[in-house]
């Protein structure tokens, strides 16, 4: 089956720098790749999401870039926030026409310093 | 709008009895899915479901049954409890349809099996 891999466990950031995580996948055939942002006692929230017939996506200060023949996608956070500050999670499925079994990483914790 | 509701958000259990945690969405989607979430384990899939009256495991099956007699509905049940399946657990569900939005996560339950 698949396994992602994710990297790092914790990143701490100065309030207005740039964060970046990094995700590694097994499987070639997956090709939906989706980020979820997790705060304190609450479910994860789909942030952005990228297909694998896309290289790069953006969303205002989010992006989200796709390396197929790496098998690795990666998170950029642009001029951070505080509010940013929360537990990052990529996953990675084989899209069927929405038939998604997604396989997540194991998360990254960052933090924002003012 | 509600979403997707789970309920209870806390639970604690004696090892060996049973119990159902529920789960619901109103956004009238067809695909679902149970969750658990463990330090340094990211989420990992328990159960899914394409469609009332369809069910399929996930990753981590063993000691949970599902049943997915409604669109809206999607409960998990624990047969008899054990301290492994100690966890928070998350439901998610997807319009399926190409994953436009990708899946929406309830708030989770907190179980403790003492």
């Amino acid at each position: 089956g698949e396994n992602v891999e994710q990297h790092p466990s914790t990143l701490s950031v100065q309030e207005g720098d740039s964060a970046v995580i990094k995700c590694t996948y097994s499987d070639s055939a997956s090709n939906y790749f989706p980020w979820y942002k997790q705060e304190l006692g609450k479910g994860p929230q789909l942030i952005i999401d990228i297909r694998s017939n896309v290289g790069e996506k953006k969303d205002q200060r989010i992006a989200v870039t796709l390396n197929k023949t790496a098998k690795h996608f990666s998170l950029h956070i642009t001029e951070t926030q505080p509010e940013d500050s929360a537990v990052y999670f990529c996953a990675a499925s084989i899209s069927n026409f929405g038939n998604e079994k997604l396989t997540f990483g194991t998360g990254t914790r960052l933090t924002i310093i003012p | 709008n509600a979403g997707v509701t789970q309920t209870p958000k806390f639970q604690v259990l004696k090892t060996g009895q049973s119990m159902t945690l529920q789960c619901a969405q109103d956004m009238n989607h067809e695909y679902m899915s149970w969750y658990r979430q463990d330090p340094g384990m990211g989420l990992r899939l328990i159960h899914y479901s394409v469609g009332a009256g369809i069910t399929d495991q996930g990753e981590v099956p063993n000691g949970y049954n599902v049943s997915r007699s409604t669109t809206e509905d999607f409960p998990l049940r624990l047969l008899s409890a054990a301290p492994s399946q100690t966890s928070v657990y998350f439901c998610a569900s997807s319009s399926g349809r190409d994953s436009a939005g990708g899946y929406t996560f309830g708030s989770g339950t907190r179980l403790t099996i003492v």
